[in-house]
């Protein structure tokens, strides 16, 4: 199994600014995501992070806005930039091979 | 794109009831699918993952079923305690990109 640290866990921002979140899987792995997770709602795809190249989006999400990177097969992550209330919510970080895993999440709140 | 819907969304029992949480998806082309727990404001934890050639799996209390060809999924959670009480997701990966979808789950409240 592994073990995925994602951080900072929460942080509250001001609009127009941008937030970098870190993930660290404590193994290599092949795959690694990045999710959102809006109030009350379900998880959805924002990017896959590809190691060594540029990420894969999702319809809706693009790379000027939430910028994506993964320089080995251990770490990633992925920057909200330009920040609106709008983009409150929580962003997961996920990575595995056969099995998924994901990390504890990033609470956003911008003000 | 694949469609994942998880019936009830809401579910209240008393302890030690049995739980029976239905998952339905609409790419049978599947990698495996795996069911998830998430408590309020927090990340998720992987309960049990399905090989797509499987039937079942077990792990402690908890049993899931898959049905590929119809696109179906259950959770079985036996003797419910409070400590059940979350939200519970399924979530199938697709062969052709291995990305997981997820429904908007199920939320269990056991109560004492």
């Amino acid at each position: 199994s592994a073990v995925i640290s994602q951080k900072p866990s929460r942080d509250i921002c001001q609009r127009g600014t941008s937030l970098t979140i870190q993930c660290q899987v404590d193994s290599q792995v092949t795959m690694m995501f990045w999710y959102r997770q809006q109030p009350g709602q379900s998880l959805t795809l924002i990017a896959t992070a590809n190691q060594g190249s540029e990420a894969t989006y999702e319809s809706g999400f693009v790379i000027d806005k939430f910028p994506i990177s993964r320089p080995n097969l251990t770490f990633s992550t992925l920057t909200v930039s330009n920040m609106s209330p709008e983009d409150s919510s929580i962003y997961l970080c996920s990575g595995g091979d056969e099995k998924l895993f994901f990390g504890s999440g990033t609470q956003l709140s911008v003000l | 794109k694949q469609e994942v819907t998880q019936i009830p969304a809401a579910l209240s029992v008393p302890e030690g009831e049995n739980l029976v949480l239905n998952c339905s998806f609409t790419d049978s082309a599947i990698y495996n699918l795996q069911w998830f727990r998430q408590d309020p404001g927090k990340g998720l934890t992987s309960l049990l993952l399905i090989q797509s050639s499987q039937r079942e799996q077990t792990s402690g209390r908890l049993n899931a079923s898959l049905d590929k060809s119809s696109g179906r999924s259950t959770l079985y959670i036996a003797a419910s305690q409070p400590g059940d009480s979350a939200t519970y997701l399924c979530a199938p990966r697709t062969l052709n990109d291995y990305k997981l979808s997820f429904g908007a789950g199920t939320t269990v409240t056991v109560r004492a």
